[in-house]
């Protein structure tokens, strides 16, 4: 099935740097969300994306939805330590029905 | 709003034993709901999308006689695994979605050890 190519892996930053990490995909997708999964627990939802172009923000978190409808990015910016946990990108094709497709996730590591 | 719960939180069974896992949401009524499968340091994996009232669709390798879900009130899902082995031992958890929208709002995971 479709998949969706998330980067980087992993990184580890200092408390107050930037982050930005991506999600691209070889098919057209009709929707881009980003959430965040913190250990033993349930993904939970940062931004939904709708439209081509469409750029959202929520606090210090930044999605983009990419004018190819092909790829998203998420940015946090000035990070904190509870910014750590892994970040997946999800999306939808408009043939999929509601199904979503997971990207293999970012681990974020901030040292204070 | 738009809070998924899920019960029980963690269960340890014996091998060959029937586990059931319920699904709620609790503020919003969901037409669809989707049972996922996560293995340590992997992502999501679709097991089926449930429409309330009717049968669920299975991805393609979940074996549906073994993965046993109903979907029988707008606000409420269960997934029952059949058998279980220790193989079947993963953190299973559900999202849901509101009438006419796109967003899946995922519940907090039930952790399953089978011995």
């Amino acid at each position: 099935g479709q998949q969706l190519n998330q980067s980087p892996q992993s990184m580890f930053i200092q408390e107050g740097e930037d982050v930005s990490m991506n999600c691209t995909s070889s098919s057209i997708f009709n929707t881009w969300l980003w959430y965040k999964q913190d250990p033993g627990e349930g993904p939970v939802l940062l931004i939904a994306l709708y439209k081509a172009g469409e750029l959202t923000s929520n606090g210090r978190l930044t999605a983009q939805f990419g004018i190819t409808r092909k790829d998203s990015f998420l940015n946090i910016s000035a990070s904190i330590p509870s910014d750590v946990g892994i970040y997946f990108c999800a999306g939808r094709e408009e043939t999929s029905g509601s199904r979503l497709t997971f990207g293999e996730g970012t681990q974020l590591t901030v040292n204070p | 709003g738009a809070v998924v719960s899920q019960h029980p939180s963690w269960v340890i069974c014996k091998s060959g034993t029937s586990v059931k896992i319920e699904c709620r949401s609790l503020d919003f009524q969901a037409t669809t709901m989707f049972w996922y499968r996560q293995f340590p340091k992997q992502s999501l994996m679709l097991m089926a999308t449930s429409n309330e009232g009717s049968k669920a669709t299975y991805e393609q390798g979940v074996e549906k006689d073994k993965f046993l879900i109903n979907h029988a009130s707008l606000t409420l899902s269960t997934l029952t695994v059949t058998s279980a082995h220790p193989e079947d031992s993963s953190f299973y958890i559900c999202s849901a979605t509101l009438l006419g929208q796109e967003t899946q709002y995922f519940g907090p995971g039930t952790r399953l050890l089978v011995l």
